[in-house]
């Protein structure tokens, strides 16, 4: 079984530019993650989807960060304009069906992630 | 949402079992623990997950005792590769069964 695919792996761009990231999810799982991970830091959610709806997107800077995942299968996430703090390694996972206590439903798998560099 | 509270870092050497104990005093009676694993430069991994008393699987053992205010991560003879970042989550029902990680432990195995 493939895992969760992501893309670019690193990228280095000048700060007020903009950035786009793409994850594929595991084929068949309904809910989508993107977190933000800081150096030294544990990954913080940025935006939870299910299927091609948004169920949190709470700590999502909606100012200069914009996410979507239109046909409920991969999904992109935007940064425009970059800032110096947004320097971080941006994650994506996946999960099969969410929302029940306990199993393996609601069992996150990661990608890879892709590191972000703003200079 | 309920945090947890995990040691920053431990050492241990190869062949030894590795035990990190995480507390998590606000658990609600539908919630469950799960550890997550990092290495450098991937995503975290899921190890094992457990409600109450004890589950084991090919990698860890993860102990509960029944008042659910901590939790412990076993690592049974660990070897060089065990070293990582170990995230102790509480899972939530009531909220979507969000992950809110913290900083996590840092596992250092030596030789």
């Amino acid at each position: 079984e493939a895992g969760v695919a992501q893309s670019p792996r690193y990228k280095i761009i000048e700060k007020r530019q903009s950035v786009a990231f793409w994850c594929n999810p595991i084929s068949g799982h309904a809910t989508l993650y993107w977190y933000q991970q800081i150096l030294g830091q544990g990954p913080k959610l940025l935006i939870q989807f299910q299927n091609n709806g948004v169920v949190d997107d709470s700590q999502l800077p909606k100012d200069r960060f914009s996410a979507e995942r239109l046909k409920g299968v991969d999904s992109t996430l935007k940064i425009q304009p970059a800032k110096l703090e947004d320097s971080a390694v941006y994650l994506c996972a996946s999960s099969l069906n969410p929302g029940t206590s306990g199993g393996e439903g609601d069992t996150q798998y990661f990608g890879p992630g892709t590191r972000l560099t703003v200079l | 949402l309920a945090k947890t509270t995990q040691p920053i870092s431990m050492d241990s050497y190869e062949g030894q079992e590795v035990n990190i104990t995480c507390s998590h005093n606000n658990i609600a009676t539908n919630d469950y623990i799960t550890w997550y694993q990092q290495f450098p430069s991937q995503g975290p991994r899921f190890i094992i997950q457990g409600y109450k008393t004890k589950v084991t699987n090919e990698v860890a053992s993860l102990f509960i005792p029944a008042d659910r205010k901590s939790s412990t991560l076993s690592l049974p003879r660990v070897s060089l590769s065990d070293t990582a970042v170990y995230y102790c989550l509480v899972t939530q029902w009531e909220y979507g069964n969000k992950l809110v990680f913290g900083a996590g432990t840092i596992l250092r195995v030596k030789s």
